[in-house]
Formats: structure tokens, sequence, C-alpha cells
């Protein structure tokens, strides 16, 4: 069964902008994940935020974390065209044994 | 690193066909894989994971007798869909966990596996 649920479910934005994507999940977790997919292709691991953590940084990536809220955020900055792809939140839920639940994603397009 | 390479990357065949997919980790050895299904602008679903060396464990509502599981080696896991139907078309994606490792590592996922029964 699905746990996160992302929004929005599509977001259109003009590049250099910047794109905020958010997840909310059900039950506690050891860690969420974010990942991409492009079209027609395999999934691409952006960040991991451990429960513990708040926040974390990788590139024009920022993820947040609020297990109090049992929600993340994803932020993109300075968007470029090749950032359009499909955006996935995966919880990885306590006692699942690495297993990830996914979220329905959401779609990002990025207009040059 | 953390390379998955899955093959083929897409399969059209009759109905009946049984099809093999294959996933291997080509520069770590993964003593867990996941497969995984996933519609049309859909999100994945998890469909088993496979261990070396054990049994697969397989999700509520997936007939493990039609979806194969073999993962005979730290680096090769398999799914046989057996005697395929249309409503078996779908896009099939493994992920593989690095062995070794914690808790609180990320998977890595092959380029996935386009299947089309005609």
């Amino acid at each position: 069964s699905q746990q996160g649920e992302e929004d929005p479910q599509a977001l259109s934005i003009q590049e250099g902008e910047n794109a905020t994507m958010n997840c909310s999940y059900k039950t506690s977790i050891n860690n969420l994940q974010w990942y991409r997919q492009n079209s027609g292709r395999g999934l691409v691991h952006l960040i991991l935020i451990r429960s513990n953590e708040r926040e974390k940084h990788s590139g024009r990536l920022r993820v947040t974390l609020d297990t109090s809220k049992k929600s993340s955020s994803l932020l993109i900055t300075a968007s470029r065209a090749a950032d359009t792809a499909s955006y996935f939140c995966a919880t990885d839920a306590t006692g699942a044994n690495s297993k990830l639940t996914f979220g329905k994603g959401i779609t990002l397009s990025v207009r040059p | 690193g953390a390379v998955v390479s899955q093959h083929p990357s897409w399969v059209i065949c009759k109905s009946g066909t049984s099809v093999k997919i294959e996933c291997r980790s080509l520069d770590f050895q993964a003593t867990t894989m996941f497969w995984y299904r996933q519609f049309p602008k859909q999100s994945l679903m998890l469909m088993a994971t496979s261990n070396e060396g054990s049994k697969a464990t397989y999700e509520q509502g997936v007939e493990k007798d039609k979806f194969l599981i073999n993962h005979a080696s730290l680096t090769l896991s398999t799914l046989t869909v057996t005697s395929a139907h249309p409503e078996d078309s779908s896009f099939y994606i493994c992920s593989a966990l690095r062995q070794g490792r914690s808790s609180n590592q990320p998977q890595h996922f092959g380029d996935g596996t386009r299947l089309s029964i005609l």
C-alpha cells in the first residue's frame, strides 16, 4: 500500500525558478528518500534524510523533514530544463527491513 | 559506483510465453534486491524482496508461481513471468542494496524492462 502522498501532482515552472514539492506519510520511519525518474527509465536516488535529521542539502537540492507532521519537502533551486522528470518520495518505515513505500509522484516540467 | 544493469530493456512476445528479466549489480555485491511493477503514470508497487540464497518474499496479492524470482548470486537476481498474458504487460524495475552496509542506505535501480504481451 502507498504511504507517501506528494503534492502537487504536477508542477510547471520556468527555467531558473525554484520548485518545491511536498510529501506526507503515515507511519514512523527510519528515513525518507527522494528519487527522480525520467520518462521510461529507472529511478535515480537524490537524497536520503534520516528520521533524526531535519534538513539536508545536495547541490541545488534541499530536503526538509518534519517527523511531528510526518512531512517532507524537496526544493530544487535555479531549475533547469534537464530537471524535467517525475519525482517520488519513498519511506523506509520502522521495521520494514529497508523496504520502500513510494508516493504517487510529482511530474515536474521546467520550461526553457 | 553502485550501477545496476537490467536486461532486457524491452520485450514483446506472444501470450503464453515465459519471459525472464535479469538484474545485475555491476560494481557491488547485493544480498537484497527488490522487484517493482509500474503502470503508466503511476507509482512503483513492490512485488517481492529477493534475498541471495533464500526464497523471495512476495507482497500480498502477488502470485509467486506467476512471478518466479531467483537470487542465486550476490550480483544477480532474475524475475521470470511465467505464461505471460496481456494483463502482465507493464514496466518492471529492479533495485539492489549494497551488502554489508548499515540501514539507512538508498536503493540502486536498474533502468527497467518494458514488457508487452500481445
